[in-house]
């Protein structure tokens, strides 16, 4: 699967929407893109996963750029229990997903 | 809740020996998938299995290894234990597996090895 780049931690406040980017510019043509997060002591928990098109569900919206190189998970409304570690995750096949290191996302009440 | 059950939750051993940890995946989810989450190296993928069959290998020691039974439940065998084996293991299931395909995941079992 391609390398994703995400920046390391951000930080939001309560009750404002959240932009988490991902940078994949090594994406190829059949590779979805999915969104994953950890809450602290918890398993990790899917999010989102789109091809081409936005995507957007009762927990999040994804924004793909029309080139496909990068990528936008949106929370719109923040809460303190939004605080986690967001993976953005290409995938290609039907392996294991390769988690990189994810940004730390803090929201400050 | 995910549908996920791992058990068990904590298991504290010694060097040396050998545990077994246990996955039952969600009603329906053909494929299994086990991963080690520790501080140094984060979540890495170890193996997967489709059906009772193993279908990807990543990131697993040959001192680790995995079963899928008919009733679809994965146990995940770790022998000669090392101090460095201390971790998260999580497991996680998926309808089919396709790369379109979400994965659940259980709430993990904490290893510690003395």
């Amino acid at each position: 699967d391609a390398k994703t780049t995400q920046p390391n931690s951000m930080e939001s406040n309560e009750e404002e929407p959240v932009h988490l980017p991902c940078n994949h510019s090594t994406i190829s043509g059949t590779d979805y893109i999915h969104w994953y997060r950890q809450l602290p002591s918890q398993g990790p928990e899917y999010v989102i996963h789109g091809l081409t098109s936005n995507v957007n569900n009762r927990m999040a919206s994804l924004a793909i750029a029309e080139d496909r190189k990068s990528s936008t998970l949106i929370l719109h409304r923040a809460t303190l229990r939004d605080a986690a570690v967001y993976y953005c995750i290409l995938r290609g096949g039907a392996d294991g997903l390769t988690f990189g290191k994810g940004t730390h996302l803090i929201i400050q009440p | 809740d995910s549908g996920v059950t791992q058990t068990p939750k904590h298991l504290i051993t010694a060097t040396g020996q050998r545990v077994t940890l246990r996955c039952s995946p969600r009603s329906g989810d053909l494929s299994v998938y086990w991963y080690q989450q520790s501080l140094d190296q984060g979540l890495q993928f170890l193996i997967q299995y489709y059906n009772g069959e193993e279908r990807a290998k990543g990131n697993i020691l040959e001192r680790f290894s995995a079963q899928q039974f008919p009733d679809l439940h994965s146990e995940l065998n770790l022998s000669s234990l090392e101090l460095g084996d201390s971790a998260l293991y999580f497991c996680a299931s998926s309808a089919q597996g396709y790369p379109n395909t979400e994965a659940f995941f259980g709430q993990g079992t904490r290893l510690t090895v003395v």
